[in-house]
């Protein structure tokens, strides 16, 4: 079957880093997407990767290991505005998105 | 991207009435838009996906005689969720597809509560 695993939720510093991790077994692979939501709002985009490697975007980073299934979203210089779900998400060789549940970030003062 | 518009932002109704959510995609011409479901705490659940011109495609154990997809043209696809009960509560948020990496551009969703 086809799977996204991603932690529950995770808490961090204002100003420290976080790595959320997620691995994922799709039919075929076309992409990883990773997207922020906020509580009572839609998901909106923050990264794709298709190659191996990493893609640095201002604070936010995302890496990705096809040989692995293996992905992670990495957050620099975190604010409190950064508390929200991160879902991610993987597309499969129909180009449907396999949503992963989400992993909710609490950022502390 | 894709700038994606739905309405109502939220609606309260009472059990057994029928509630339509619109759906528009205001800058792209989508052949294509995706219905999900959420409910709280949870990741998004696709219900369906609304082709134009055509019938919907539903997912595994999505009624298709209780949410009904109608794409009527390219920027516009409806949600009906007929005599909808207080399990249907719940946030709707449709999508549209796009570019070559066939990124989701998100609709605002719509927050349904039935009494």
């Amino acid at each position: 079957g086809q799977n996204i695993d991603q932690p529950t939720e995770m808490t961090a510093t204002e100003g420290a880093i976080v790595q959320i991790n997620c691995t994922y077994q799709t039919s075929g692979f076309n992409g990883l997407f990773w997207y922020q939501q906020h509580a009572g709002e839609a998901p909106t985009f923050l990264s794709y990767n298709v190659l191996d490697g990493l893609e640095e975007k201002g604070r936010f980073s995302s890496f990705l290991s096809r040989s692995k299934g293996y992905s992670y979203l990495l957050l620099k210089e975190l604010q409190m505005k950064d508390s929200a779900s991160y879902l991610c998400a993987a597309l499969d060789s129909n180009y449907q998105l396999i949503w992963g549940a989400g992993t909710k970030l609490i950022i502390k003062p | 991207g894709a700038v994606v518009s739905q309405h109502p932002s939220r609606v309260i109704c009472k059990s057994g009435t029928s509630v339509k959510i619109e759906c528009r995609s205001l800058d792209f011409q989508a052949t294509t838009m995706f219905w999900y479901r959420q409910f709280p705490k949870q990741s998004l659940m696709l219900m369906a996906t609304s082709n134009e011109g055509s019938k919907a495609t539903y997912e595994q154990g999505v009624e298709k005689d209780k949410f009904l997809i109608n794409h009527a043209s390219l920027t516009l696809s409806t949600l009906t969720v007929t005599s909808a009960h207080p399990e249907d509560s719940s946030f709707y948020i449709c999508s549209v597809a796009g570019g070559d990496r066939n990124e989701q551009f998100f609709g605002p969703g719509t927050r349904l509560t039935v009494l």
